[in-house]
């Protein structure tokens, strides 16, 4: 078993659905991040978060740290959001565990 | 101004050859890393340097060698390249020292590696 998981695994959603992608890790953590990996290829940082909940634009970011759990929410999705979510978390052995990534495909 | 550059973006060798991937930043970071992305696109990290200091070196056969000239260079070279070396390989910086794993991480666009 994955120290993280995600889920789902892979998505579909109509423009303007209400998304949420969801990570579960089993290790102490200092943070967590959540990763856009676009179809072309590059990887963009979209949170770090080790408490709390972060707010940028359409999307939302939360995490429970008791319940070791993060969901990453898309409101209003749109086709430019289809791309893989990469939930990574960093601790105590120093080096960030990845999740396997949540393909997401926003149909118009 | 590209915060993190890498070259060459596509790399295509042959079993047996030594190759090297470069990569640069402009952010003023001090920790920088390598990552591995397979098939699956499972990223994995194999080298962490902090102002040109050895951080991290997750288990990766020594046929790789990572080297930093200066805090805003980081390059991966690779020896004697195998069938299984074929990847995506990623470059990425850090604000923050790689043993607090808080610092927003910042990627370079990928080295395609094709091994054959």
């Amino acid at each position: 078993k994955n120290e993280v998981e995600q889920s789902p695994q892979n998505l579909t959603a109509q423009e303007g659905e209400f998304i949420t992608i969801n990570c579960s890790y089993s290790v102490g953590i200092s943070a967590l991040h959540w990763l856009q990996q676009h179809p072309g290829g590059g990887i963009v940082s979209l949170f770090m978060l080790s408490s709390g909940k972060k707010k940028h634009g359409r999307l939302i970011a939360t995490i429970n740290i008791q319940e070791k759990h993060s969901s990453l929410h898309i409101t209003a999705s749109h086709p430019r959001d289809s791309a893989v979510y990469i939930c990574a978390v960093g601790g105590a052995t120093n080096k960030l565990i990845f999740g396997t990534g949540t393909l997401l495909a926003v149909q118009p | 101004d590209t915060a993190v550059s890498q070259t060459p973006k596509y790399l295509v060798t042959q079993m047996g050859n030594d190759k090297s991937i470069k990569c640069e930043q402009n952010l003023g970071h001090d920790t920088m890393y390598w990552y591995k992305q397979d098939s699956k696109k499972f990223l994995k990290i194999m080298f962490s340097y902090n102002n040109k200091e050895l951080i991290i070196n997750e288990t990766v056969p020594n046929r790789f060698s990572p080297k930093s000239p200066d805090k805003a260079h980081l390059n991966l070279h690779i020896n004697s390249l195998e069938l299984g070396d074929s990847a995506v390989y990623f470059c990425a910086s850090s604000p923050m020292r790689a043993l607090l794993n808080t610092g927003e991480l910042f990627f370079g666009e990928g080295s395609r590696l094709t091994v054959l």
